[in-house]
């Protein structure tokens, strides 16, 4: 099983459009958990952490469920900016490397 | 806004040849990283470095690979003789404290190995 995995994608939604990312991870001592963005050929952006009780910034909420070792991303009324490609990032460890999965790559059409 | 920094921004060398890809992370951040991203796969951990000496490394990171913070500023990644499958971005990253461990990268440098 591989550490990370997220939906295989590509989402293609038209503006305005809510779209949901789902991750699960396969170490349950996994202790930090992040949703990263990247632009085609850029570093990873860290779009937000993301803590046991679910947390909002904005129009993204993200969602953490330890006991399934899922965790999800959604974003409402979606931008023609949000188009990048969606990480999802844990950490596990005393050493606090971050284990990422291949992400999946958001389209947002006019 | 602080940021991570990293030169050069793309490196060409031939097989064999060692480079060197160097890094200035956040001023005060504590905890230094070195990430790679072959195209069309998955960003890797390479190595975790604080308090001068390297927290872990990855299999990736053998004996050709070396870290080193020569000053107060500076982080580098040595490669000492490049094979072709070494072509990759690299990135370096930093994070203030192990707790939160949010890690913030640098604009990354693009090796090519001819």
């Amino acid at each position: 099983r591989k550490e990370v995995e997220q939906d295989p994608g590509p989402f293609n939604v038209p503006e305005g459009a809510t779209v949901a990312f789902n991750c699960t991870y396969s170490n349950s001592a996994s202790q930090s958990f992040f949703w990263y963005r990247q632009d085609c050929r850029k570093e990873p952006k860290l779009l937000m952490s993301v803590y046991s009780s679910g947390n909002e910034d904005g129009r993204f909420t993200a969602q953490l469920n330890r006991a399934s070792q899922y965790i999800s991303l959604l974003i409402r009324d979606s931008k023609l900016s949000d188009s990048a490609t969606y990480l999802c990032v844990v950490s596990h460890g005393s050493n606090y490397k971050l284990t990422f999965g291949k992400g999946t790559l958001l389209t947002v059409n006019p | 806004e602080p940021e991570v920094t990293q030169t050069p921004s793309h490196q060409v060398t031939q097989m064999g040849q060692e480079v060197i890809l160097r890094c200035v992370p956040i001023s005060n951040h504590l905890y230094f990283y070195w990430y790679r991203q072959i195209l069309g796969q998955k960003v890797e951990f390479l190595v975790s470095f604080y308090n001068n000496e390297i927290s872990e490394k990855s299999e990736i990171f053998d004996d050709q690979f070396s870290v080193e913070r020569p000053d107060g500023s500076n982080f580098t990644l040595k490669i000492r003789s490049t094979k072709l499958e070494d072509s990759a971005m690299y990135f370096c990253a930093s994070s203030r404290d192990s707790y939160r461990n949010e890690q913030f990268f640098g604009p990354g440098t693009r090796l090519t190995v001819l």
